[in-house]
């Protein structure tokens, strides 16, 4: 799988956008962009994920940059709740199964 | 909502006893995986199965072993337990086969386990 970097960390004031970067520089064409966040305590929820073309569900947006070596996360409006520990992944799945292997990830604070 | 249950959310047991870790998936997924995570060392993948009574070693499989019965549930057992096995554990499943190069893996709660 290809290499992620993420910032340590980040503050973001409470109801603004929260965007968290990743770099995947050595991605390949097959791969995906996978975010999951990990609250203390808790296990990883897994968040969205994209191959090249942007991406939003309930929980955040998606972007990819065009040469796909890097992409953000966007909580459109952080709350308190958002405070977590967020992964980026990059993984090609062929045969059905491989594990998932986390970074350091970023750290938002969410503050009010 | 794909929805991963494990038995217990806190756990303490003593040294040299067998503990059952047990996690339940409501999505007929295929695929389960128990992972530990520990502070420093990331999520590390114990033991995985594709199938039931199927069984595959993931990267730290020395003291433990699984247990597959049935579709929805995946079992993980520390026959002896030991102190460097508290740890956080965490259960996974993935939809399986047929769905191509994506495999989301959705995770349970976690138990965090303490071996005194």
């Amino acid at each position: 799988d290809a290499k992620t970097t993420q910032p340590t960390s980040m503050d973001c004031a409470e109801g603004r956008a929260a965007n968290l970067p990743c770099n995947h520089s050595t991605i390949s064409g097959n791969e995906y962009v996978y975010w999951y966040r990990q609250i203390h305590s808790q296990g990883p929820q897994y968040i969205i994920h994209g191959l090249k073309n942007n991406e939003t569900n309930e929980m955040a947006s998606l972007i990819i940059t065009e040469d796909r070596k890097s992409s953000t996360l966007i909580l459109p409006h952080a709350t308190l709740r958002d405070t977590a520990v967020y992964y980026c992944i990059v993984r090609m799945v062929s045969g059905g199964y491989q594990k998932v292997t986390f970074g350091i990830g970023t750290k938002l604070q969410v503050i009010p | 909502d794909v929805k991963v249950t494990q038995s217990s959310r806190y756990l303490v047991k003593r040294t040299g006893e067998k503990v059952f870790l047990e996690c339940v998936q409501d999505m007929d997924h295929e695929n389960m995986f128990w992972y530990r995570q520990d502070p420093g060392l990331g999520l590390r993948l114990i033991y995985f199965s594709y199938d039931v009574k199927m069984k595959e070693k993931g990267d730290i499989p020395e003291g433990y072993s699984v247990s597959r019965e049935k579709k929805e549930r995946f079992s993980l057992i520390l026959e002896s337990a030991s102190t460097n096995q508290t740890s956080m554990y965490l259960c996974a499943s993935s939809l399986g086969s047929g769905t191509g190069y994506q495999e989301t893996q959705y995770f349970g709660p976690g138990t965090r386990l303490l071996v005194l």
